[in-house]
């Protein structure tokens, strides 16, 4: 049983550009969370997600970030018109039911040249 | 506004003690509580959960205790291996995500 799984590993982008991350949750969750982690800090919670549906985005910033958890397929996590400041380890996680055991990815580490 | 509090931010101590880690939390309306170990460049595994009606739970030389009540979590780790470095975070969950800490960086020699 795979776990979480996310790619890519590293993701580097010039400043303008257009980040593209993804997160396929364990077998049979269906409850994707994405989380950011700046250098030396703590992870913050961006965006919760159920199968097609935006639970919670209170985290994400309502500028150039957008998330989404299609029928089929994985979860996409995108970064439009990159900044430099958008540098950071991007974890996913998923579940089984709300309040659960979360399961995390590997992250994808994107740089912003 | 849940704020999750770790101390200490580090913590360097030779191999075979026994030590312990802190958490606490603003809001004791929780689900349940997670510790969780990160080591560099990697992501999280998942140590211990334990739900808002318990007050323990034990996983090996792990031990990770909650007091809802008093809004704070204790995660004791026996006989400490040089293995065990890494950094370790804490996170409740009192609405429908979980709010880290900044964690506890322990670094185990030998």
């Amino acid at each position: 049983n795979a776990g979480v799984m996310q790619n890519p590993r590293h993701l580097v982008r010039r400043r303008g550009q257009e980040a593209r991350l993804r997160c396929s949750p364990m077998k049979g969750h269906s409850h994707v969370y994405w989380y950011r982690q700046l250098p030396e800090e703590g992870l913050k919670f961006m965006v919760y997600l159920q199968k097609e549906n935006i639970i919670d985005e209170s985290g994400m910033p309502k500028e150039r970030f957008s998330a989404e958890f299609p029928k089929e397929g994985p979860s996409i996590l995108r970064i439009q018109q990159v900044v430099r400041g958008d540098s950071a380890a991007y974890f996913c996680a998923s579940s089984d039911r709300t309040n659960e055991k979360l399961f995390f990815g590997s992250g994808t580490q994107l740089s912003v040249l | 506004k849940q704020e999750v509090t770790q101390i200490p931010a580090a913590l360097s101590v030779p191999e075979g003690e026994n030590l312990v880690l802190n958490c606490s939390f603003t809001d004791s309306a929780i689900y349940n509580l997670q510790w969780f170990r990160q080591d560099p460049g990697k992501g999280l595994t998942s140590l211990l959960l334990i739900q808002s009606s318990q007050r323990e739970q034990t996983s090996g030389r792990l031990n990770a205790s909650l007091d809802k009540s008093s809004g704070r979590s204790t995660l004791y780790i026996a006989a400490s291996q040089p293995g065990d470095s890494a950094t370790y975070l804490c996170a409740v969950s009192n609405t429908d995500k979980l709010i880290f800490g900044t964690g506890t960086r322990l670094q185990v020699f030998p």
